[in-house]
């Protein structure tokens, strides 16, 4: 069966420093791979997703970064962390189909304190 | 993108059934309707997904009116751990379209005792 990993769970970081999260997906291949973004009390703001290696697609201009480095591992880094990049990271994948909408499904989320 | 509005909260007891509606006007003939749960601190869940009519699963029920301009889920005889975010997604796979499911705000259903 296919499983979605991320870490860390919990983060807490000084404004200003760098940030990479990892994500891994295990049990398929060339999975779409997608990172979210969930402010407290609000919906998901996609903010990247990917449909192969070195292919990264941006939703938003942001202080954010993504790279697929392999077919199943997905990253979001940043070089310098803004107070406003605090929130709930999800990361999620889908196979990719050729008809029909393929349901997303996630990882637990790291939550990004920004002090 | 099509967008969708639904409830922002809704309550129930256990053993109710529980039916969330949700509209997406400007579905276009391509898109699939999908349903997330969420908990706190946790990634949303896939429940059901649908093009048109009736879809059954282990969990719910999803139904869609001929025109598609609607859908509601239905999960039957809730239980106090059904209480979580519910989100309505429209959205196909391909093209332009690709990752661009839009999350509202979802509907929040808090189940009593």
């Amino acid at each position: 069966s296919q499983t979605i990993h991320q870490w860390p769970a919990t983060l807490v970081q000084p404004v200003g420093s760098p940030l990479s999260l990892e994500c891994t997906v295990e049990g398929t291949s060339n999975p779409n791979l997608y990172w979210y973004r969930q402010a407290a009390g609000r919906g998901l703001q996609l903010l990247f997703y990917s449909v192969g290696i070195g292919q990264i697609s941006s939703e938003v201009p942001q202080n954010l970064s993504a790279s697929r480095p392999q077919d199943r591992q997905f990253i979001l880094s940043s070089k310098k962390l803004l107070l406003s990049d605090s929130g709930f990271y999800l990361c999620a994948w889908s196979v990719l189909a050729g008809v029909g909408n393929q349901p997303q499904h996630f990882g637990d989320g790291t939550r990004l304190s920004i002090l | 993108l099509a967008k969708t509005t639904q409830p922002i909260s809704m309550d129930s007891y256990e053993g109710q059934e529980v039916n969330i509606t949700c509209s997406h006007n400007n579905i276009a003939t391509n898109d699939y309707i999908t349903w997330y749960q969420q908990f706190p601190s946790q990634g949303p869940r896939f429940i059901i997904q649908g093009y048109k009519t009736k879809v059954t699963n282990e969990v719910a029920s999803l139904f869609i009116p001929a025109d598609r301009k609607s859908s509601t889920l239905s999960l039957p005889r809730v239980s106090l751990s059904d209480t979580a975010v519910y989100y309505c997604l429209v959205g196909g796979q391909g093209g332009s379209t690709l990752g661009r499911l839009y999350f509202g705000r979802g509907t929040q259903l808090t189940v009593w005792p």
